[in-house]
C-alpha cells in the first residue's frame, strides 16, 4: 500500500519562500515524485518532479528559476520549495507518484499554501 | 506544450443517465491519456490510464475511448457517488498538462 504524507498548511508573505515535504511509504526510490498545484476553484497545474534514483528534477517552464524539487532517499521524502511567492501562488500543492507511463497514480492529501501580507 | 481542452465545462445529469465528456489534445498523443475524478475537498483520484484501462477498483460503468487528439470518458449509468469534477491529462510528454475539468452536477 502506498501512502504519501505531506507537511501542514503554510501562511507566507509575498516575496518569501515555502517548502513543502512529502514522505512516501513503499518503494520511494522506484518512482518519481511529482508536484501538482490547484489554485482555489481552479484546475490542476503540473509544477515539476524528481526521480529519487536519478536525482535530476524536471520543472514546468513557468516555474523555472523559482522552484526547487529535491528528494532524500534515506528518509523517503521529497521537498518542493517555491521562492518569490506571489498572491497567485496561493494553492493546494499535491505530491503525486508518477508511473513509468507519466500517469499520476497515488496522490498526497495536499498542502494549502496561503500567500498574504 | 500540449494543450488539453474539455467539453462541456459542466453537465447537469440525473442518477441513471449516461454522461460523456470529451477531451482534445492540441497534437497527437497516441493513447497516452489519463482521467481523474475529484470530489470537493479531496485529492484527485486516478481512474483511467492508456485512454481506456480502468484502474483497479474503478467501476465498470466508467469507460474511456479515443486516440490521437480526441478522447472521451463515458459514465454509462450515473450514480450518486459519481458527481464530481473530471480532468483529462496527457501522458505523452513533459510538461504534463491537464484539461480544465468537467463538473458533473446533479440535475
Amino acid at each position: 500500500q502506498v501512502h504519501l504524507v505531506q507537511s501542514g498548511a503554510e501562511v507566507k508573505k509575498p516575496g518569501s519562500s515555502v517548502r513543502v515535504s512529502c514522505t512516501t511509504s513503499g518503494g520511494f526510490s522506484s518512482y518519481a515524485i511529482n508536484w501538482v498545484r490547484q489554485a482555489p476553484g481552479q484546475g490542476l497545474e503540473w509544477v515539476g518532479g524528481i526521480h529519487p534514483k536519478f536525482g535530476t528534477p524536471n520543472y514546468a517552464q513557468i516555474f523555472q528559476g523559482r522552484v526547487t524539487i529535491t528528494a532524500d532517499p534515506s528518509t523517503g521524502t521529497s521537498y518542493m520549495e517555491l521562492a518569490s511567492l506571489r498572491s497567485d501562488d496561493a494553492a493546494i500543492y499535491y505530491c503525486v507518484r508518477l508511473t513509468g507511463g507519466l500517469y499520476l497514480d497515488y496522490w498526497g492529501p495536499g498542502t494549502l499554501v496561503t500567500v498574504s501580507s | 506544450d500540449i494543450q488539453m481542452t474539455q467539453s462541456p465545462s459542466s453537465v447537469s445529469a440525473s442518477v441513471g443517465d449516461r454522461v460523456t465528456i470529451t477531451c482534445r489534445a492540441s497534437q497527437g498523443i497516441g493513447n497516452w491519456l489519463a482521467w481523474y475524478q475529484q470530489k470537493p475537498g479531496k485529492a484527485p483520484k486516478f481512474l483511467i490510464h492508456g485512454t481506456s484501462s480502468l484502474q483497479s477498483g474503478v467501476p465498470s460503468r466508467f469507460s474511456g475511448s479515443g486516440s490521437g487528439t480526441e478522447f472521451s470518458l463515458t459514465i454509462s449509468s450515473l450514480q450518486p457517488e459519481d458527481f464530481a469534477t473530471y480532468y483529462c491529462q496527457q501522458a505523452n510528454t513533459f510538461p504534463l498538462t491537464f484539461g480544465p475539468g468537467t463538473k458533473v452536477e446533479i440535475k
